[in-house]
């Protein structure tokens, strides 16, 4: 059971480029999750879904896009790269039951030059 | 300010028991959990307590709540150095996003 994959696992960007950072999960959860995680900081949230073709800002939008078109891809957009998107951004999925916790992919690390 | 707060960092001899605390703020707040995050690694799920709980035990891992002081710890028996790692609570608020607040993670340094 893969669970929750993402790719690419690192990624150099120039300042302007574009990119989508791919999220997959296997395990038919409706919840789905973007989180950036700064150096020495927690988890900040950038966009959820709580199903296909369903999506909503989180606390740090500005700067991306996502789309939900299939239960299991959730993909995150960079439109126009800049130094501050430079994070680390993991992708994590929930199913409906309140009592569940949420499973998080392994990451991707985005520097931004 | 941070809306879970947690110390930085933490130092224990191996064998000792490790208590990493966490205060969080949002009494509505219906599960919190501890996370896992190995150097270079994804999150790993430790233990979850619900909020009308006290006290959860699993293993060498003891949650306890105190949810009139907005408290919660995470207690390791025996840690050993592969305990080291940077430990996050989290917080779930009922709200329709179910998203998690995380504290800013609390360093584990196990020493020999």
């Amino acid at each position: 059971n893969a669970g929750v994959t993402q790719t690419p696992k690192f990624r150099i960007l120039k300042i302007g480029q574009s990119m989508t950072l791919q999220c997959t999960q296997d395990m038919n959860h409706n919840y789905m999750y973007w989180y950036r995680q700064d150096p020495g900081m927690g988890l900040k949230l950038i966009y959820y879904s709580v199903g296909a073709g369903i999506t909503d800002k989180g606390e740090v939008p500005n700067g991306y896009n996502v789309s939900r078109s299939t239960t299991e891809d959730f993909p995150l957009r960079l439109e126009l790269a800049a130094p501050s998107q430079t994070s680390v951004y993991f992708c994590a999925s929930s199913p409906a039951e309140a009592q569940e916790t949420q499973y998080f992919g392994p990451g991707t690390r985005l520097l931004v030059l | 300010g941070e809306d879970v707060e947690q110390s930085l960092f933490l130092s224990v001899r191996e064998g000792d028991s490790s208590v990493i605390n966490c205060t969080y703020t949002d009494s509505s707040s219906t599960y919190l959990y501890w996370y896992k995050q190995e150097p270079g690694a994804g999150l790993q799920l430790l233990t979850y307590i619900f909020s009308n709980m006290d006290m959860k035990q699993d293993q060498r891992l003891t949650v306890l709540l105190n949810k009139k002081d907005k408290h919660l710890s995470l207690r390791i028996a025996d840690t050993q150095t592969g305990d080291s790692a940077i430990y996050f609570c989290a917080e779930r608020r009922e709200t329709g996003r179910r998203a998690l607040t995380f504290g800013s993670g609390t360093r584990l340094q196990v020493q020999p």
